[in-house]
């Protein structure tokens, strides 16, 4: 099975603008859920969807924002970005939403750059 | 809510020697813990996964111990090689609630010298 992929890998945005990144599970994986990875701060979850619905939330502002699609494909947006946004965002799917099927597999992750 | 700390930071080891990361975590809910090895410019690769009905588990050179007691779990790698060489992170997450949001530890930077 082909893994986790995302797009873009990188991306170079300026204050203020927003930016969307995608994400494609593993094939017959139904959970997406992104993280943020700084040096700063580590990994830090953001958000979890299952069914195109938001199941779960970190600790993160508003301005990040997500959505699951009905083949399982995400989108997470940051709007108004701010240099500290800058990172390496990552996507994992699991494949299912109970149960022992807890891994989560991740993709190799859009880098952010906010100048 | 769920904190992950991990120890060492750094860790150098000779080719061949064995290497020991120790995490611990503070909800005594959670029961998923995996692992994970990142490699320079590449997404976390779950390595091994423990879940806390189960004491120890072993894959080759790789195990994974847990003591759902103190709270802390541990990573050991026998006859490490130089392709070990990356940064290893520790989680760990609840599973009762049916959501994934891993909590991790802050990164192991394992290098082994030839």
């Amino acid at each position: 099975k082909a893994g986790v992929t995302q797009t873009p890998r990188y991306l170079i945005k300026t204050r203020g603008q927003q930016v969307t990144l995608s994400c494609s599970p593993i094939s017959g994986h139904r959970s997406v859920s992104w993280y943020q990875q700084t040096p700063g701060q580590g990994l830090q979850f953001l958000f979890e969807y299952f069914s195109e619905t938001q199941r779960n939330k970190g600790n993160f502002p508003g301005r990040f924002s997500g959505r699951q699609f009905s083949n399982s494909r995400s989108e997470m947006n940051v709007s108004t970005l701010e240099l500290g946004d800058s990172a390496l965002y990552l996507c994992a799917s699991s494949p299912l939403a109970t149960g022992d099927q807890e891994t989560q597999y991740f993709g190799p992750g859009t880098r952010l750059l906010v100048l | 809510g769920e904190n992950v700390e991990q120890h060492p930071s750094t860790l150098s080891v000779q080719e061949g020697d064995s290497a020991v990361i120790k995490c611990t975590y503070s909800d005594s809910a959670s029961n998923y813990f995996p692992w994970y090895k990142q490699e320079l410019g590449k997404g976390p690769q779950l390595i091994i996964d423990i879940r806390s009905n189960v004491g120890e588990k072993k894959d080759q050179r790789i195990a994974v111990t847990l003591n759902k007691t103190a709270k802390h779990f541990s990573l050991h790698i026998t006859e490490t090689q130089p392709e070990d060489s990356a940064v290893y992170f520790c989680a760990a997450s609840r599973t009762d609630t049916g959501r994934r949001a891993l909590t991790f530890g802050s990164g192991t930077r394992l290098q082994v010298q030839p």
